[in-house]
């Protein structure tokens, strides 16, 4: 997606923890969506970021720094079932408040 | 509650012919979206619709794609003529309102054009 860079690809091992990075680029900066999405499957609300810091939940935790342009999606105790694709999503204000996603990170979890 | 519900799952058609895809939001949901996701990367706004009236539709190829949600709930996407390139996975996305990012994304219509 337009302004929205996240790593392709990214293989873990089951138990282990990981962080997957997002960067953006935009004058008009309104919110950070996660999404994770299994092969064949919809797209599924993990998290929301609008201020600076770090949002826990579970297993999963997000952050975002809205000066530097940059979130991160931290993922604790990998299990199989995490190997999806996670899409990072901002609200930008020059397309119009719309949602614009990046093109999604492949994460592999292996035993 | 229920999900969005999105039919067919799959099509295969040729190139140059017709399709239609199915969408059904949740029920009370305002705000409907179609999406295209090619391989590989993001999905990609296509149309959004408030009610039965069309919000955006600035990234949507009009010369061969068409939407419409009349009674303000189901909706439809067609393409026609269909070509190679719109081999994709077909999202339609519901929310509350506008400005209301609660997203609820149905599982997709699968096209592959041959």
């Amino acid at each position: 997606g337009q302004n929205i860079d996240q790593p392709t690809e990214m293989t873990a091992t089951e138990g282990a923890i990981v962080q997957i990075n997002c960067t953006y680029q935009t004058s008009g900066f309104n919110g950070l969506f996660w999404y994770q999405q299994h092969a064949g499957e919809a797209p599924t609300f993990l998290s929301y970021n609008v201020l600076d810091g770090l949002e826990e939940k579970g297993r999963f935790s997000s952050f975002l720094s809205r000066s530097k342009g940059y979130s991160y999606l931290l993922l604790k105790e990998l299990q199989m079932k995490d190997s999806a694709s996670y899409l990072c999503a901002v609200i930008l204000r020059e397309y119009g408040n719309k949602l614009v996603f990046g093109a999604g990170t492949i994460l592999r979890v292996k035993s | 509650e229920a999900g969005v519900a999105q039919s067919p799952r799959y099509k295969i058609i040729e190139k140059r012919q017709s399709v239609a895809f199915w969408c059904n939001p949740i029920s009370g949901h305002a705000t409907l979206y179609w999406y295209q996701q090619i391989l590989g990367q993001g999905p990609k706004l296509l149309i959004q619709f408030q009610n039965n009236g069309v919000v955006d539709d600035s990234q949507l190829p009009k010369d061969r794609f068409s939407a419409e949600r009349l009674k303000g709930v189901d909706s439809t996407l067609k393409i026609q003529p269909a070509k190679l390139e719109d081999s994709a996975v077909y999202l339609c996305a519901s929310s509350l309102d506008v400005g209301n990012y609660g997203y609820t994304f149905g599982s997709g219509t699968r096209l592959t054009v041959v």
